[in-house]
């Protein structure tokens, strides 16, 4: 079946290093890849997408390439904020945005001023 | 427009009872996607309903079941709660099964089994 695996946490950055969360899936055909945030106390907010291979998702200066060759879908930011403090999920759909989703454990980040 | 609201925000109940949590979709929304977050785990999928009828189901016994309404409001009954059932439960709503549409979440309900 699909399945999602994420970079273990908790990850502490200083405010303005560059973030790399790791993402791997696995999944048969062509799945759309997404990235969801939770802040504290918050449902999920949907960050970036891609819905196939090579294509980039970006979205308030975090990106995300869909590489089918490494079937990986890292999240990265240059220069991190102590407001990106939360809760990153990398999650799979097999078809279509609007179907299954199935998420990894998730990946808590903490950013220090 | 109206995002997607859930109730109650926070639940408490004992072992053996039963609950209904409610979920009202995005404006214009027919798809809704119910999970389960357990406490530091990713939302598991335990179904979805497409214009009032089941669309899929995750790997969940039949205690739990749904119900979509004519308005696309939904609601996720469990029956016999069990301590596991712990857990933040989310519903998200997308506009027609099969297109390219996101998910759009709700803040979720806290259930609390004791």
């Amino acid at each position: 079946g699909n399945s999602v695996t994420q970079m273990e946490g908790p990850v502490t950055l200083s405010e303005e290093a560059f973030l790399t969360i790791n993402c791997t899936y696995t999944a048969t055909g062509y799945p759309s890849l997404f990235w969801y945030v939770q802040y504290p106390g918050e449902g999920l907010q949907l960050l970036l997408k891609a819905t196939k291979a090579d294509d980039k998702g970006s979205n308030k200066g975090f990106e995300a390439t869909y590489r089918k060759e490494t079937t990986s879908f890292h999240l990265e930011k240059g220069s991190v904020q102590v407001s990106d403090s939360a809760v990153y999920f990398c999650a799979l759909s097999k078809d279509f945005g609007n179907e299954k989703l199935t998420f990894g454990t998730g990946t808590r980040l903490t950013i220090i001023p | 427009e109206t995002g997607v609201t859930q109730s109650p925000t926070h639940l408490i109940k004992t072992r053996g009872q039963q609950v209904t949590l409610r979920c009202s979709s995005q404006s214009g929304h027919n798809t809704v996607s119910w999970y389960q977050q357990a406490l530091g785990q990713g939302p598991q999928f335990i179904f979805q309903y497409y214009r009032e009828e089941e669309n899929g189901r995750g790997n969940f016994p039949p205690r739990f079941s749904g119900l979509q309404f004519p308005n696309y409001s939904s609601e996720l009954n469990v029956n016999a709660l069990e301590l596991d059932d712990s857990a933040l439960y989310l519903c998200a709503s997308s506009l027609d099964f099969g297109g390219t549409d996101t998910q759009y979440f709700g803040p979720g309900t806290r259930l609390t089994v004791l």
